[in-house]
This record gives C-alpha cells, sequence and structure tokens, in this order.
C-alpha cells in the first residue's frame, strides 16, 4: 500500500517561492506504472490541479499556473517536488500531493497524501 | 467557476438513494474523457470512489456506481448511510484547455 507525505512551510511571504516535497514509500516513485501530482484546494472551495511529473522528466502543469511551477522527481530520495515562485495570498491552501493512475493525460488520483496547509501572507 | 458543473448540495434520508450530476462539454466529459469520482470529508484528504466513467476500486462498497453519458456524468449512491456526508467532486480532462478539471463539488447531507 503506496503511502504519501507533504513536509515543507506553513507560513510565506508574499513574492516568495514555496518550495514542497513529498515522501512515497510503500512503492518505487520510478515504476514506470505511474505520475506524480500535487493538486490544491484553498480553505472552502474546490480542488484545482496543479500539475504532474510522469517518467522522470516530463511534467506538465496547469495553464494558469505553469510559469510559476516547477515539479522533480528525485530517484534516490523516492521523492517529488513542487516549487511555485512569486507566491501570492491567493496561493493560500491545502497542497495534496498524489500518484496519479492511468495517465499521464486524464488518469485517476488514486493515493493521496494528508494536505499540507500553506499561508502567503501580504 | 468550474468548468465541470455540480449542483452545490444534495441531501437524503439513511436508505434512501441519491444522485450527483457533473455536466461538461464538447471539449472534456463530451470528448470521450473518462470521470472519475472522488470523496472528501472535510479536513481530510480526498478519496477516490469512481474511475473512468463506472470503475470502482478495491475497497469501495457497490452502494457507490458512475454513469456517463454524452457530456454529463453521474455519482449515484443507494442506501444511503451516515457516514457518506461528505463532499463530492467529479475530475475530467479538457483537451481543449489541456488541463485536468475538477468539478466545484457538491455537499451531501444526510438527514
Amino acid at each position: 500500500q503506496v503511502q504519501l507525505q507533504e513536509s515543507g512551510p506553513g507560513l510565506l511571504k508574499a513574492s516568495q517561492t514555496l518550495s514542497l516535497t513529498c515522501a512515497v514509500s510503500g512503492g518505487s516513485i520510478i515504476s514506470g506504472r505511474y505520475s506524480w501530482g500535487w493538486i490544491r484546494q484553498p480553505r472552502g472551495k474546490a480542488l484545482e490541479w496543479i500539475g504532474h511529473i510522469y517518467g522522470s522528466d516530463n511534467a506538465f502543469s496547469n495553464p494558469s499556473l505553469e510559469t510559476r511551477v516547477t515539479i522533480l522527481v528525485d530517484r534516490l530520495k523516492n521523492d517529488f517536488s513542487l516549487k511555485l515562485y512569486t507566491v501570492t495570498a491567493a496561493d493560500t491552501a491545502v497542497y495534496f500531493c498524489a500518484r496519479v493512475s492511468g495517465g499521464p493525460y486524464n488518469g485517476h488520483f488514486d493515493s493521496w497524501g494528508q494536505g499540507h496547509e500553506v499561508i502567503v501572507s501580504s | 467557476q468550474s468548468v465541470l458543473t455540480q449542483p452545490p448540495s444534495v441531501s437524503g434520508a439513511p436508505g434512501q438513494r441519491v444522485t450527483i450530476s457533473c455536466t461538461g462539454s464538447s471539449s472534456n466529459i463530451g470528448a470521450g474523457y473518462g470521470v472519475h469520482w472522488y470523496q472528501q470529508v472535510p479536513g481530510t484528504a480526498p478519496r477516490l470512489l469512481i474511475y473512468d466513467n463506472t470503475n470502482r476500486p478495491s475497497g469501495v462498497p457497490d452502494r457507490f456506481s458512475g454513469s456517463k453519458s454524452g457530456t454529463s456524468a453521474t455519482l449515484a449512491i443507494t442506501g444511503l448511510q451516515a457516514e457518506d456526508e461528505a463532499d463530492y467532486y467529479c475530475q475530467s480532462f479538457d483537451g481543449s484547455l489541456s488541463v485536468e478539471i475538477f468539478g466545484g463539488g457538491t455537499k451531501l447531507t444526510v438527514l
């Protein structure tokens, strides 16, 4: 049973870079069967797809965030990361990492981390 | 405003059947992309309920079922239980926008 766990800072100031890591246990991140993704959810609002990565270097992201997002895989640590540049208060949300099956396009998120709240102050 | 439209809320009494709709367009659901459904109890991570329109992951009760027709999809829950009270989200892919999309979510209240 794969497990995912997000980690990173919980409080940022506007214009800083958000860096989150998702540790994967119970399975290899480079198995080739899955993609690995990030989704966020502002408090009381709907889920929003940020992006995901398949293989080790094929990443694609939400066009609304694309210029500010980098998603990378670390094979040695069996984890993957999200960087979101130049954050604003609008980036305040709970950030989830998830495993993607059936992808890379139109896949479904079949395992999720517990979520990590990020607050951006101005 | 979400590309996939869901009713904000639905409700039902224990034992009843409820349905939640997810309406898209010709560039997503209508283009043949699969619809997936998630259940989220507030304060927790979403849980996959249905994938590729009709398939249930192992461990999901058969009270939950999914269907798709044209530009819409539906999640049905039969034999409603108190533990089903949660938010439900549909997800698909939009080929015109090249983006994974979620519905706005539906809050299910068990009366």
